[in-house]
């Protein structure tokens, strides 16, 4: 059974540029969820998705924004990039809503902004 | 709000020592816990979880019970193999989230041969 696919695994990016980032779960699992990892913040919660609705939204700003298609595939962008925007982007999937089961990640991108 | 606090790391031992790592939280209710690992270079991987006071989950040799009087689910191993070191996080699931996960800050494992 495959596991969590995030595309791509590494990005560079300059500031002001706009990113998007992939996620395919494993198959079956109908949420997913993303999380931006920083060595300074450790891990923080960006969105979930679950049947394609937005179910949870961490206190990110509006320039990070995502989205879930019917085959669960979900995708996140962040436009207008920062510096600060340099991190570990993980995406992770359940079958039930929020993880109550737990979660499957995925091995991450890495976004480096310059 | 709910929380969770975990020992600080980094946490270093020898090869087969006895492991604990202490993770303590703060929520109303029932809530669920769990522990994750990451291994270097990797996401996060579910270890083992308890949804109820008194459960004790396991997994590769690892041990976590759910202690309500003491608010913790310290995670415990008898004997560390160098394979072991990686970051562990404790996370809680409540209600009063909408469930979603909180998250410890990890603690780093160091195991030396």
């Amino acid at each position: 059974k495959a596991g969590v696919t995030q595309t791509p695994r590494y990005l560079i990016k300059t500031r002001g540029q706009q990113v998007t980032l992939s996620c395919s779960p494993i198959s079956g699992h109908r949420s997913v969820s993303w999380y931006q990892q920083t060595p300074g913040q450790g891990l923080q919660f960006l969105f979930e998705y679950f049947s394609e609705t937005q179910r949870n939204k961490g206190n990110f700003p509006g320039r990070f924004s995502g989205r879930q298609f019917s085959n669960s595939r979900s995708e996140m962008n962040v436009s207008t990039l920062e510096l600060g925007d340099s991190a570990l982007y993980l995406c992770a999937s359940s079958s039930k809503p929020a993880g109550v089961d737990g979660y499957t990640f995925g091995s991450g991108t890495r976004l480096t902004v310059v | 709000g709910d929380s969770v606090t975990q020992m600080e790391g980094p946490v270093t031992l020898s090869e087969e020592a006895f492991l604990t790592i202490n993770c303590t939280y703060t929520a109303t209710g029932y809530p669920s816990l769990f522990w994750y690992v990451q291994y270097p270079g990797e996401g996060l991987q579910l270890l083992l979880k308890a949804t109820k006071a008194d459960d004790k989950g396991s997994n590769k040799g690892f041990e976590a019970t759910y202690r309500k009087e003491t608010t913790s689910f310290h995670l415990e191993k008898g004997s560390v193999q160098v394979s072991d070191s990686a970051v562990y996080f404790c996370a809680l699931s409540a209600p009063d989230s909408n469930y979603q996960l909180i998250w410890g800050a990890g603690t780093k494992l160091i195991i030396k041969p």
